[in-house]
């Protein structure tokens, strides 16, 4: 089946810091999404990526789309301690839109 | 409610017992999806059901695991003889399916149900 690998695994970082995760993928997708989970919660989509080299922004948060479309990065600028939580990228695997997840970077912002 | 509903939202269960976890999707949402999540760790595909199509199964761990839709809307898990290693959040998830809309990518999920097995 697919491989997602996420990195890092965890982040504790400064409020106010810029944040970078990245996943790469071990074969080519379509579709690139990004959840976030806040503690006791489900995930919640933050950002779709639907084509090769898109860059999305969303407020403070910035993703692109791999050239390769094996890849894909989340940016979050100065963080606030609300960005706690745990964030996943997830391919749209092409026939019935079943998603497969990254197994999530955990991040932790000290005030 | 307008969100995808899951119950209970607890549930701890002696070792060897069955248990049914229930999940109300989003009105008019084809896809149904349950994920696993073990304390701390991603999200371990379990099953998914699109429309009147065949579930996928594949993720399944064991054939203690089963899960059916009842008029393509709501879920239920059962696990049977649990096990202490059963213990996890128990996530679903719903969304438009294929030809219904886009982005249906977009999943919706529920809060879980945290299962704890003594």
């Amino acid at each position: 089946g697919q491989q997602l690998n996420q990195s890092p695994q965890s982040m504790f970082i400064q409020e106010g810091e810029d944040v970078s995760m990245n996943c790469t993928s071990s074969s080519i997708f379509n579709t690139w999404l990004w959840y976030k989970q806040d503690p006791g919660e489900g995930p919640v989509l933050l950002i779709a990526l639907y084509k090769a080299g898109e860059l999305t922004s969303n407020g403070r948060l910035t993703a692109q789309f791999g050239i390769t479309r094996k890849d894909s990065f989340l940016n979050i600028s100065a963080s606030i301690p609300s960005d706690v939580g745990i964030y996943f990228c997830a391919l749209a695997v092409l026939a019935g839109n079943m998603l497969t997840f990254g197994g999530g970077t955990r991040l932790m912002v000290k005030p | 409610g307008a969100g995808v509903s899951q119950s209970p939202s607890n549930k701890v269960t002696e070792k060897g017992k069955d248990v049914e976890l229930r999940c109300d999707p989003i009105s008019g949402h084809t896809a149904l999806y349950w994920y696993r999540q073990s304390l701390g760790q991603g999200l371990e595909f379990l099953i998914y059901f699109q429309g009147n199509s065949a579930p996928d199964k594949s993720g399944l761990p064991s054939d203690r695991f089963s899960a059916e839709r009842t008029g393509g809307s709501v879920s239920t898990l059962t696990i049977q003889r649990t096990q202490q290693e059963d213990s996890a959040v128990y996530l679903c998830a719903s969304s438009l399916g294929p030809g219904q809309g886009y982005p249906n990518e977009k999943l919706f999920f529920g809060s879980g149900t945290q299962l704890s097995v003594l």
